[in-house]
């Protein structure tokens, strides 16, 4: 079975603080994502990444930034949170080529920014 | 572009009577439908998915979807529920290696 972790279910921050958030997949995935989910507004993609090195922004990336160095490893980072950054945070992944598939979602991070 | 709409944000049902969930979507490109699930405090997990073939899909849990091209849907149906079934059901398009999601519709399945 495909697993993705995330490195934490919650977490509470301060405003201004630099935050990161992991996501590991085990799958040997070359598509992540990074998605927000707050009520009545569902998913909304922050940033995803195709390959290694690779970005590119989703529909809402002011705030955020990613890295990934590693194929199995995705990163976003708020630079600077704010309390409008306040949300659950969801890490996916699925195979890239040939038709779309599925995609893999870990836990989600309850992140809330005071 | 792809676009989704859940029309229904809540939808409360009795147990064990039927339940339709449903989503309409838009795309000038050939589409690919999912469903997914998401119970209390956890993440979300496909019930089923239309890539083409038969426009009857069934998923996970008994629940099956219809992909209907002339009226742009894909409604989600299950002939009874169970309180288990409470969950947030959200439908989506795939764009290019993108999911597009609609807002969610939260079955409420009372005893």
């Amino acid at each position: 079975d495909v697993k993705v972790t995330q490195s934490s279910r919650y977490l509470v921050k301060r405003t201004g603080e630099k935050v990161f958030l992991e996501c590991v997949q085990d799958m040997d995935h070359e598509n992540m994502f990074w998605y927000r989910q707050d009520p009545g507004l569902g998913l909304r993609l922050i940033y995803f990444s195709y390959d290694v090195k690779m970005k590119e922004k989703g529909d809402i990336p002011e705030g955020y930034s990613v890295s990934r160095e590693k194929k199995e490893r995705f990163s976003l980072i708020l630079e600077s949170a704010s309390t409008n950054q306040t949300s659950m945070y969801l890490c996916a992944s699925r195979s890239a080529g040939g038709p779309p598939d599925t995609q893999y979602f870990g836990p989600g991070t309850r992140l809330t920014v005071l | 572009a792809q676009s989704v709409t859940q029309l229904d944000s809540q939808v409360p049902v009795f147990e064990e009577a039927p339940v339709e969930l449903r989503c309409n979507y838009s795309s000038s490109v050939s589409v690919y439908l999912f469903w997914y699930v998401q119970y209390p405090n956890q993440g979300l997990q496909l019930l089923l998915k239309y890539l083409s073939g038969s426009t009857l899909v069934k998923g996970i849990n008994g629940f099956e979807a219809e992909f209907n091209k002339s009226q742009t849907s894909f409604h989600l149906r299950k002939p009874s529920v169970h309180i288990s079934d409470t969950a947030e059901y959200f439908c989506a398009v795939s764009a290019t290696n993108k999911l597009i999601f609609g807002t969610g519709t939260l079955l409420a399945v009372q005893p």
